[in-house]
């Protein structure tokens, strides 16, 4: 079945460690983005993707990085910058990046600093 | 910023139409409304969208005003399973299309 697989579903990290988040979709879609999501709030867009090889910043992009070499994989680097990293993280695609047709999510990763 | 104001929370009776309402007073005129639920720990589900129109799938209705400033989704038949926080979203044209998440409303589905 075509689908957003997100792993690992549980990570847990040392303070000053990086850490990737992996996202992979078979869709064929053009657009990726990560969203974050704290305790009882909404998503925020942390970094998009509309085409290989080509990303850009969301609303919330200090500390984190991403890749896009491949149209099916984005991947989501956390790193030691991110001050408070501790959150569930969501990635999505979309057949394009204008405001029609749905963005399909995965499932999610939680990632816990100790 | 959010673009849109939902209530926290509602309860809807097992079997009857859920009504949940949604303000969008600064929506542009090429934004789309959507509409996401997400179950705790899970990633959200799309449940419908539109522009000017109604419009009505296997799962809902969406209600949206003439002036566009609000929309109402229908869940005509809840059931338990339909508990969840549920998204009305602004999908902005810029930033790869992107998704404008608010709160959401809480909706119980008690038996």
């Amino acid at each position: 079945d075509g689908g957003i697989t997100q792993s690992p579903k549980y990570l847990f990290r040392k303070e000053g460690q990086n850490v990737t988040l992996s996202c992979e979709q078979n869709l064929n879609h053009d657009a990726m983005y990560w969203y974050r999501q704290d305790p009882g709030q909404g998503l925020r867009l942390i970094y998009y993707s509309q085409i290989v090889n080509d990303f850009q910043k969301g609303d919330i992009a200090e500390g984190y990085s991403v890749s896009r070499e491949k149209k099916e994989s984005f991947p989501l680097t956390v790193t030691s910058a991110q001050k408070n990293p501790t959150a569930f993280y969501l990635c999505a695609s979309s057949m394009g990046g204008g405001t029609t047709g749905e963005l399909f999510f995965g499932e999610g990763s939680r990632l816990t600093v100790l | 910023d959010a673009k849109t104001t939902q209530p926290t929370s509602m309860d809807c009776a097992e079997g009857r139409a859920a009504n949940l309402p949604c303000n969008h007073s600064t929506i542009s005129g090429n934004e789309y409304v959507y509409w996401y639920r997400q179950i705790h720990s899970q990633g959200p589900q799309y449940i419908i969208h539109g522009l000017k129109n109604n419009e009505t799938n296997e799962m809902a209705s969406l209600i949206i005003t003439e002036d566009r400033k609000s929309s109402t989704l229908i869940l005509p038949h809840a059931t338990l399973r339909d508990t969840a926080v549920y998204y009305c979203i602004v999908r902005v044209y810029n930033q790869g299309g992107k998704l404008i998440f608010g709160q959401g409303t809480e909706l119980s589905v008690k038996p």
